[in-house]
């Protein structure tokens, strides 16, 4: 089946650092590229939705200019979590979308971000 | 704007118990899909099951099987003779539409002892 693959699976990064997560669909093309945010033993609440070439739209209540979405090729997607805080550990998922095909969507393995 | 529900926070059972998780959705649209995801300790979502909302037929898996109904607007979950492996929390998802974003419940816990 398809793979989706998010890199790096965990970080630990000092507060006020910036992070960068990766997103990668590995064995298809994906026009569209979802990002959500898990917080320990919560749902998966949807961050943002980034279609390639274009800018992220985001949900209400997420800060556009702290988490800071790429989607510059049909392959990859990024997340910057800028200036970041322990408020912002948290397990990121990124989710994308076969467009070119069934229009399934696949999901990344995750990313466990810790902020001291 | 869709709405999952799954009342159930945590559910724990004995090995070799049948266990049916609920999942209640809401949506405007004619056409959406409804999925049911395991989540693991490790994190990563487990794909278990996607319905389409023209398709109200049930469907088995081995030990797992859905029944849903539109009437009800529920998207239920159960697995038959439950194992210490089962336990994770399942999710309940829905897309309005193909090309839409999902939505999550707020998932179920669930503990199978031995």
């Amino acid at each position: 089946g398809a793979v989706v693959s998010q890199h790096p699976s965990w970080v630990i990064c000092k507060s006020g650092t910036s992070v960068k997560i990766e997103c990668r669909s590995l064995d298809f093309q994906a026009t569209t590229m979802f990002w959500y945010r898990q917080f320990p033993k919560q749902s998966l609440m949807l961050m943002a939705t980034s279609n390639e070439g274009s800018k992220a739209t985001y949900e209400q209540g997420v800060e556009k200019d702290k988490f800071l979405i790429n989607h510059a090729s049909l392959t990859l997607s990024t997340l910057t979590v800028t200036s970041a805080h322990p408020e912002d550990s948290s397990f990121y998922i990124c989710s994308a979308r076969d467009g070119a095909n069934t229009g399934e969507l696949f999901f990344g393995e995750g990313s466990r971000l810790t902020v001291l | 704007a869709q709405k999952v529900t799954q009342a159930q926070t945590e559910i724990s059972v004995v090995e070799k118990e049948d266990v049916t998780l609920d999942c209640v959705y809401e949506t405007r649209d004619t056409t959406y899909y409804l999925f049911w995801y395991k989540q693991p300790p490790s994190g990563e979502l487990v794909f278990l099951i996607r319905r389409n909302s023209f398709d109200e037929q049930n469907e088995i898996s081995g030990r797992y099987s859905w029944n849903f109904q539109k009437s009800t607007s529920s998207f239920n979950f159960t697995i038959t003779a439950s194992q210490v492996v089962d336990s994770a929390v399942y999710f309940c998802a829905l897309s309005e539409g193909m090309n839409n974003d999902m939505r999550f419940g707020a998932g179920t816990r669930l503990t199978v002892k031995p």
